[in-house]
């Protein structure tokens, strides 16, 4: 069955800093993945979306990289600030002919200290 | 705002009992989905729906079931509740973009 690995222990990072969080994929090779921000009790906002044949992925200060052959995505946070602190999920884009579903991560807190 | 509402917001209830939860997507949304999240948790898909249509399934429980209405709003049916079931139990719905958009969740508890 698909695995997407997240690492589950939190990031701890600098204020200013830039903030690096994997995401790992077995068994499926998606058109597409997508990262999501989760802060505790709300429901997952949608960041940046990354097709299979685009290497690299940039919105203001949030870049995304999609390794087809390595099954890896890296999403970082430049200039990192406090507020970005939260839970970042990503999530396996997987498309049939008439079915779509997302099938997320266990997610990465990161922890942005002052 | 995702445009995307849950109700209720908190739900308690006991063991065995049944319970509704409800969604409305944004407006022109066709597809919506259901997500179970557990304490500490990911979020595990349960089911989609496309304009009435179920699409997609996930690791859904048959006590749990689902359907759209015409007017493209959603409905999980939660029944025969276990203690194990207590969750965070999100809507999301999407359009013509690939993006899902998420409700604020239903916070069920089963005491």
């Amino acid at each position: 069955s698909q695995k997407i690995e997240q690492n589950s222990e939190a990031l701890n990072i600098q204020e200013g800093k830039t903030a690096t969080l994997t995401c790992n994929y077995t068994n499926y090779s998606p058109a597409y993945l997508q990262w999501y921000r989760q802060d505790p009790g709300r429901g997952p906002v949608f960041l940046l979306l990354i097709r299979e044949n685009e290497k690299e992925k940039r919105k203001e200060r949030l870049k995304v990289t999609f390794d087809t052959t390595l099954k890896q995505s890296l999403f970082h946070i430049t200039a990192s600030q406090p507020a970005d602190s939260a839970t970042y999920l990503c999530a396996l884009d997987m498309r049939g002919d008439s079915s779509y579903k997302l099938i997320f991560g266990s997610g990465t807190r990161l922890l942005v200290r002052p | 705002d995702s445009g995307v509402t849950q109700t209720p917001k908190h739900l308690i209830t006991a063991t065995g009992q049944r319970v509704t939860l409800r969604c409305s997507p944004r407006s022109g949304d066709l597809s919506v989905y259901w997500y179970q999240q557990s304490l500490d948790q990911g979020l595990q898909f349960l089911i989609q729906y496309y304009n009435g249509e179920e699409r997609a399934k996930g690791n859904i429980l048959e006590r749990f079931s689902a359907q759209q209405f015409p007017d493209l709003h959603s409905e999980l049916n939660l029944s025969s509740l276990e203690l194990g079931d207590s969750a965070l139990y999100f809507c999301a719905s999407s359009g013509q973009g690939a993006e899902a958009f998420f409700g604020q969740g239903t916070r069920l508890t089963v005491v």
